[in-house]
């Protein structure tokens, strides 16, 4: 159980086009799903969380307006790159947490989408 | 906002030995979380543990709340164990992860 997947798995792009990231909780509901970013050798920085029917909170100087993100259901967030530079390449992965009542408080995490932009 | 530092960065070792990683974070925290992340990127779930110890397999993790710390445990190291492990928080009131730095793993055989 608590599997999340992602897709694309990879994408590369041209500069100036925008591009969509699906995460997906397979077998349980999610109200919160979140969105990291992982440069090469580094850690994992978070981006926004984002809430099933709201908006999506997002981190410091993340720009809301280049990373547009959306959780139109229980058991799918969208993360779409707008008009993507070179600087955007990079990992990018999301998470979800359980949010049955009593249940574990820990999040799992999608396999990832390396995005390159050309 | 929170800090969250692993040491050591980086750990080699043959292939049967024992090692311990660190995770320190620097204000209370509601979860904790240990992960491997495998060469492909996958985060893999090693444990959940905001408090108290717990062992699964070859691995086990302790974590002292009250100190701000936690440790994971590798015994008989494998090559498959090789990547980065990371430790991961939640501030209080929260549900976002931070990640700490992380410690890369090489096992050699």
């Amino acid at each position: 159980g608590a599997v999340v997947s992602q897709h694309p798995s990879r994408v590369i792009c041209k500069s100036g086009t925008s591009v969509k990231i699906e995460c997906r909780s397979l077998d349980f509901q999610a109200t919160t799903m979140f969105w990291y970013r992982q440069f090469p050798k580094q850690s994992l920085m978070l981006m926004a969380t984002s809430n099933e029917g709201s908006k999506a909170t997002y981190e410091q100087g993340v720009e809301k307006d280049k990373f547009l993100i959306n959780h139109a259901s229980l058991t799918l967030s969208t993360l779409t790159v707008t008009s993507a530079h070179p600087e955007d390449s990079s990992f990018y992965i999301c998470s979800a947490k359980n949010t049955v009542a009593g249940g574990p408080h820990e999040q799992y995490f999608g396999p990832g989408t390396r995005l390159t932009v050309t | 906002g929170i800090q969250v530092e692993q040491s050591p960065p980086d750990l080699i070792l043959q292939e049967g030995a024992n090692s311990t990683l660190r995770c320190n974070f620097s204000d209370s925290v509601n979860n904790l979380q240990w992960f491997h992340q495998n060469p492909w990127g996958q985060l893999i779930n090693l444990f959940y543990i905001p408090s108290g110890t717990k062992q699964n397999g070859r691995l086990s993790a302790t974590t002292v709340a009250t100190e701000r710390y936690s440790l994971l445990y590798i015994s008989s190291s494998q090559t498959t164990d090789s990547g980065v492990y990371f430790c991961a928080v939640s501030p209080y009131n929260t549900d976002k992860l931070i990640f700490g730095t992380g410690t890369r793993l090489q096992v050699f055989p």
